[in-house]
């Protein structure tokens, strides 16, 4: 029983085009988030959502729309694709957002590749 | 100046040693720690929670100064298995939720 799923595991792409991840998490948590670990191994918070609604969104070009239908799935769409957004995409869930010493559990992450 | 700062390493260890590393933080309203580990090409996992009176688990031992902003990690009687890279995590502030900063991360590689 996979917890955290994303897909797809790996996007290769043209600059320009619009793609979506999928995100599903099995575990009955209320919080949601999209991260992104660069190159150098970086991992940074996007976007943080808690019961469907928008909780943390970082500096992060509007270029990336996160969308929440139901507290179980957090799906990213990326528009107008750059060169520099090939990174790995992890979504991860928790119980709650608001107690400090929640576990957050990762999906596999989804590796895209921007030609 | 980086929030979370953690030499990359790789830290060489020879199997059955012992090796230890710290991680900086900025922050000192920082709440809350941990070490996730990463395995190659995997996701994080949480590896333990950091609390203020320092904290085992196994072979692993964390450590937590607040005076100084760092927190530790040791892990005795190495195996193979625990080559991975090793992430210093920091929670900011309670009102900020669980938003969680990471540091590049130290990767430790044991050797037979």
């Amino acid at each position: 029983d996979t917890a955290v799923s994303q897909t797809p595991k790996y996007l290769v792409t043209q600059m320009g085009n619009d793609k979506s991840i999928k995100c599903e998490q099995n575990l009955g948590h209320d919080t949601m988030y999209w991260y992104k670990q660069d190159s150098k191994k970086f991992l940074k918070i996007m976007f943080s959502y808690n019961n469907k609604e928008l909780i943390i969104n970082e500096t992060v070009p509007n270029r990336f729309s996160p969308k929440s239908p139901d507290k179980a799935h957090l799906n990213l769409h990326i528009n107008s694709l750059e060169l520099g957004d090939s990174a790995v995409y992890f979504c991860a869930s928790s119980q709650e957002y608001l107690s400090s010493y929640n576990e957050q559990f990762f999906g596999p992450g989804t590796r895209l590749t921007v030609l | 100046r980086k929030e979370v700062e953690q030499d990359p390493g790789p830290f060489n260890v020879p199997e059955g040693a012992t090796v230890a590393f710290n991680c900086t933080y900025s922050n000192s309203a920082s709440q809350s720690f941990f070490w996730y580990r990463q395995d190659c090409r995997k996701e994080p996992k949480l590896l333990m929670s950091v609390y203020s009176s320092g904290n085992e688990d196994g072979r692993f031992t964390a450590q937590l100064n607040r005076a100084s902003q760092y927190i530790s990690l040791l892990i005795r009687d190495s195996k193979l298995s625990d080559s991975a890279t090793y992430l210093c995590v920091v929670n900011k502030e309670r009102a900020a939720g669980n938003k969680l900063t990471f540091g590049g991360g130290t990767r430790v590689l044991v050797k037979p």
